[in-house]
C-alpha cells in the first residue's frame, strides 16, 4: 500500500536549471496538492488540483507550474530554479467528499537545494 | 483563506512533563485536524475534531475543540522523546481543500 509517492527524494540544482517533481497516489483521490515547507513557515500551498484536468493557484505559486496528468499523477515544474526555491516540497492527496472530511495524505517529501 | 495561528512556535521540555499547544483562528470551522510531522517525513493525521466542545483522547494526547469551533488545543501528558515532532493544525471538512491553510506549527522537542 504505497499511498503517496514522490520522486526524487533529494535534488541539487544550479540557478536557472529546470526540473520536474513527480507525485503519484494510489488511493483514487480526487484532490492533490503541492506544498513547500521552510523553517518556521509551516506548510504553504503552491498549487492544488481538485480533479483531473483542473489546477488552481495556492498561496505561493510564482515560479512554479503544475500538471495533473491523470487522476493518479500531479507534477510540479520549476522552469528556472532560483535559490529562493530551496525548500522541502510535499505532495498530498485527499478525498474531497462530504464524508471524507478532507484528510490529507502526504508523501515523504523532496529536499531541493538550488545553488 | 482561513488563517490558523499556532502557539508556542517552539517548545522544549523534559521527558515526563505535561504540555499544551494551541491552534487559534477568528474563523469558524466545520472541523479541525491535527497532524504530526516527524523529521524527514510528511505530516500524518492524528485526529479530526468536529463538534464544538468535543474532547478526543489518543493515548496520552488529548485534543479539544473550542465551543465556538474557532480554536483547538492539544495536551500531552507525560511527554516522551517519541512525541518529538512538528504539530500542525488545519481546517477540515468537505470543500475546504480550496481554502486549506495549515498553521505554522509547534516544534516540540522532548529531551530524555
Amino acid at each position: 500500500n504505497a499511498g503517496v509517492t514522490q520522486t526524487p527524494k533529494f535534488q541539487v540544482l544550479k540557478t536557472g536549471q529546470s526540473m520536474t517533481l513527480q507525485c503519484a497516489q494510489d488511493m483514487n483521490h480526487n484532490s492533490m496538492y503541492w506544498y513547500r515547507q521552510d523553517p518556521g513557515m509551516g506548510l504553504r500551498l503552491i498549487y492544488y488540483s481538485a480533479s483531473e484536468g483542473t489546477t488552481d493557484k495556492g498561496e505561493v505559486p510564482n515560479g512554479y507550474n503544475v500538471s495533473r496528468l491523470n487522476k493518479r499523477e500531479f507534477s510540479l515544474r520549476l522552469e528556472s530554479a532560483a535559490p529562493s526555491q530551496t525548500s522541502v516540497y510535499f505532495c498530498a492527496s485527499s478525498d474531497d467528499s462530504l464524508q471524507a472530511k478532507n484528510i490529507q495524505y502526504f508523501g515523504a517529501g523532496t529536499r531541493l537545494s538550488v545553488l | 483563506t482561513q488563517l490558523l495561528e499556532q502557539s508556542p512556535q517552539f517548545l522544549s521540555i523534559q521527558e515526563g512533563e505535561n504540555l499544551t499547544v494551541y491552534c487559534n483562528s477568528s474563523s469558524v470551522f466545520s472541523s479541525l485536524q491535527w497532524y504530526r510531522q516527524e523529521p524527514g517525513e510528511g505530516p500524518v493525521l492524528l485526529v479530526t475534531v468536529v463538534t464544538g466542545g468535543e474532547v478526543k483522547k489518543l493515548k496520552r494526547l488529548t485534543f479539544q475543540f473550542g465551543d465556538a469551533r474557532k480554536d483547538s488545543s492539544l495536551h500531552i501528558t507525560a511527554a516522551q522523546p517519541g512525541d518529538t515532532g512538528l504539530y500542525l493544525c488545519a481546517p477540515g471538512g468537505p470543500g475546504s481543500a480550496r481554502q486549506l491553510t495549515f498553521g505554522s506549527g509547534t516544534q516540540l522537542t522532548v529531551l530524555p
